[in-house]
C-alpha cells in the first residue's frame, strides 16, 4: 500500500543534542512538508520541497535543518539552537506543485513523531 | 494573503446529536477546500474537499460541507455523531500557493 513513515514515533532528547526524525513516502509525490504541532497552535509549517535537492523554509525553520536527496525521503534535523522542541511533527506530501489543478494543494501526512526533550 | 478561520475551538456534542463545526475563509485567488480529521496521536486525513463543481461536498465517515461562496464559509456536518468520531479537525484552504493554509482546529468532543 502506498503511504508516508515516519519514525521513530516517540524520540527523546536530551539537550544540546541534534536529533533526526525520518520521512519517506512511495506516493511518488514531488513535494514534501514538515510541520510542527504544539496544543492549541494547528499546524506550523517548518521546511518544503518541491523537488530533490531543493527545499525553503517555512514560517518556523529557525533551529531546523533537513536535505531531500532522494524523492522519497525527506528527513528533519532538529538541533541544539532549537531552544523549545518538545512537540509533535508531521511529515506530508502533495502531487506536482506546478499542476493547475486543486488537486495539488491536498496533502497525505504521515503518523507523526512525538519528541520530547528530557 | 488568504487566511482560515475555524471558529470554534471546541464543541462538546451528545453521541446521536448533529453536529457543525464552522470555517470560514479568506482569500482573492480560486479557493479549494478542505477538511482533516486528526485522532490522538496520529496523523491528518483527509475526511472531505472542494475542488469545483457541486457546493454540496460529502465525505468519509458520513460527514458533508457545504461551500459558500458568499459568506466565504465551508462548515462541516454531520447529522447523528458516534463517540468514535472524538477527535481533532481541521479546514484548510489551498489557493494562489500550492501549499494550503491550516486553521487552527476544532476539538469535537462526543459524549455517551
Amino acid at each position: 500500500d502506498g503511504g508516508i513513515t515516519q519514525s521513530p514515533k516517540y524520540l527523546f532528547r536530551k539537550e544540546g543534542q541534534n536529533v533526526t526524525l525520518s520521512c519517506e513516502q512511495n506516493l511518488n509525490h514531488d513535494a514534501m512538508y514538515w510541520y510542527r504541532q504544539d496544543p492549541g497552535q494547528g499546524l506550523r509549517l517548518i521546511y518544503y520541497s518541491q523537488i530533490v535537492n531543493d527545499f525553503q523554509k517555512g514560517d518556523i525553520a529557525e533551529g531546523y535543518s533537513v536535505s531531500r536527496e532522494k524523492k522519497e525521503s525527506f528527513p528533519l534535523t532538529v538541533t541544539s539552537a532549537q531552544k523549545n522542541p518538545t512537540a509533535f511533527y508531521l511529515c506530508a506530501s502533495s502531487i506536482k506543485p506546478a499542476l493547475t489543478s486543486g488537486s495539488r494543494h491536498e496533502q497525505f501526512f504521515g503518523p507523526g513523531t512525538r519528541l520530547t526533550v528530557l | 494573503a488568504q487566511s482560515v478561520t475555524q471558529l470554534d475551538s471546541q464543541v462538546p456534542v451528545f453521541e446521536e446529536a448533529p453536529v457543525e463545526l464552522r470555517c470560514n475563509y479568506s482569500s482573492s485567488v480560486s479557493v479549494y477546500l478542505f477538511w482533516y480529521v486528526q485522532y490522538p496521536n496520529q496523523g491528518l486525513q483527509l475526511l472531505l474537499k472542494y475542488l469545483s463543481g457541486s457546493t454540496l461536498v460529502k465525505g468519509i465517515n458520513g460527514f458533508e460541507a457545504e461551500f459558500n461562496k458568499s459568506q466565504t464559509s465551508f462548515h462541516l456536518r454531520k447529522p447523528s455523531v458516534h463517540i468514535s468520531d472524538t477527535a481533532e479537525y481541521f479546514c484548510a484552504l489551498g489557493g494562489g500557493s500550492y501549499i494550503p493554509t491550516f486553521g487552527r482546529g476544532t476539538s469535537l468532543i462526543v459524549h455517551p
